[in-house]
């Protein structure tokens, strides 16, 4: 069965230090994965996503995330956390083309 | 400016009243979806469409409807609310394919009373 891990609810950073979501991921085949952001008051917004190539893939806001498919991960990072940062974080995969599959969320939060 | 429209963005209701979320998008994208968010849950799909007039169930259908009759709109019905439906509702549209992203309406905050 198809499923997404995002083992820690929250997420506590300093800005400026560096941040990693974490996410892993079980699913059949090749998998397509995705992350997302959540703000307040507001729909999912796309951030990055994984589907062949290069391991490290770079996206919005200064965000990567690193393929990993022996540890079958895809951990959301950047080097520099900004409290603007603060929001819902969500990792998802599709392994069909008609169902995506979310994790949790992870909250993350950067004090100032 | 491409874009998800929902309305309403909240709603308070009763049960067993019947209502209908819309949702327009206009990218002219395939495929549409409807999910529930709830806390510790995630976002779970409840119905999905991949074209006009091509709708099917997601993983918690259960209580909604969907129609897709153009391709712009995909409006979830829900015909006799309960309770457990009270939730946040996001409507998701993208091009067919495998890898392509998804575009998400500001939601819909739903209370069945």
């Amino acid at each position: 069965a198809q499923s997404v891990a995002q083992p820690e609810d929250q997420v506590n950073v300093a800005e400026g230090n560096p941040l990693t979501v974490k996410c892993t991921y079980s699913v059949s085949g090749n998998p397509y994965l995705f992350w997302y952001v959540q703000y307040p008051n507001r729909g999912l917004q796309f951030l990055l996503k994984y589907i062949t190539g290069d391991n490290l893939v770079k996206g919005s806001y200064g965000f990567e995330a690193e393929f990993n498919k022996s540890q079958t991960s895809f951990h959301l990072k950047k080097p520099s956390a900004l409290v603007s940062d603060s929001a819902l974080y969500f990792c998802a995969v599709r392994a069909t083309n008609f169902k995506t599959i979310f994790g949790a969320g992870t909250r993350l939060f950067v004090k100032a | 400016e491409a874009q998800v429209t929902q309305n309403p963005r909240y709603l308070i209701t009763v049960t067993g009243k019947k209502l209908t979320v819309t949702c327009s998008q206009n990218m002219n994208h395939e495929y549409m979806s409807w999910y529930r968010q709830d806390p510790g849950l995630g976002l779970r799909q409840i119905y999905y469409s991949m074209n006009v007039e091509v709708t099917d169930k997601g993983d918690v259908p259960e209580g909604y409807k969907v129609s897709r009759k153009e391709k712009r709109n995909f409006p979830l019905i829900l015909e006799s609310p309960s309770p457990n439906q009270t939730s946040l509702y996001f409507c998701a549209s993208r091009w067919r394919g495998q890898g392509t992203e998804a575009f998400f309406g500001q939601g819909t905050r739903l209370t069945v009373v």
